[in-house]
């Protein structure tokens, strides 16, 4: 079966304390990115990699790293939350341009 | 910057009337549009997609139309049923880069 797995689904953390967000996709996709959910804003990309050691910046990438040392892999990494990285983020892999993108399944992160 | 913004943050529809959820896209140059539903709790999950060179798909109880003249997309249900309840969202894709819009919240009433 075609999946998008991200972990944690849920994370409390502390201002400052470093943390990673795995995902890990199964469709051999080239392209994967990141987006937060914010109430009211949609989703917006956070950074994308459209290939192994390929990343860019999307919209809103102040506060977040990212790697992509294997395809199946994307991993989101905040070195210092802070409160108003609190939000609902998702990834997502497209095979190439123009085809539609695929999900996981959210990760709601709090950050006190 | 580029961004695709929906008509109406919320929808309230009849059990078995048919939908329409708006959008307005900005990027004239784009070239790739889908149509996502997100239920509460779940990721987006793709309904329907059309390319800039059509203007309306067809697929199971859902249409998408495209006016490219005034940057323009509809998404369209069929006998809306209660399972369709959930956030619509509009996404415009130019290459690798897919902007979404704020999302509409359709509520079916029984």
């Amino acid at each position: 079966e075609a999946q998008v797995t991200q972990n944690p689904r849920y994370l409390i953390t502390v201002t400052g304390k470093k943390l990673t967000v795995t995902c890990s996709q199964n469709m051999n996709h080239e392209y994967m990115s990141w987006y937060r959910q914010d109430p009211g804003l949609g989703l917006r990309q956070i950074y994308y990699s459209m290939n192994v050691e390929v990343t860019d910046k999307g919209d809103v990438p102040e506060g977040y790293k990212v790697s992509r040392k294997e395809k199946r892999n994307f991993p989101l990494i905040l070195e210092s939350p802070s409160p108003n990285q609190t939000s609902l983020y998702f990834c997502a892999t497209r095979l190439s341009m123009n085809t539609e993108a695929f999900f996981g399944q959210g990760t709601r992160l709090t950050v006190v | 910057g580029e961004s695709v913004g929906l008509h109406l943050p919320t929808l309230s529809v009849q059990e078995g009337d048919n939908s329409i959820i708006n959008c307005a896209y900005s990027n004239s140059a784009s070239d790739y549009f889908i149509w996502y539903k997100q239920e509460s709790g779940k990721g987006p999950q793709f309904i329907i997609d059309i390319r800039s060179n059509m203007d309306k798909r067809q697929g199971q109880r859902v249409t998408v139309l495209l006016n490219k003249t005034v940057k323009h997309l509809s998404l369209q249900i069929a006998a809306t049923q209660p399972g369709d309840s959930a956030v619509y969202f509009c996404a415009e894709s130019l290459s690798y880069k897919l902007s979404f819009g704020a999302g509409t919240t359709v509520t079916v009433r029984a």
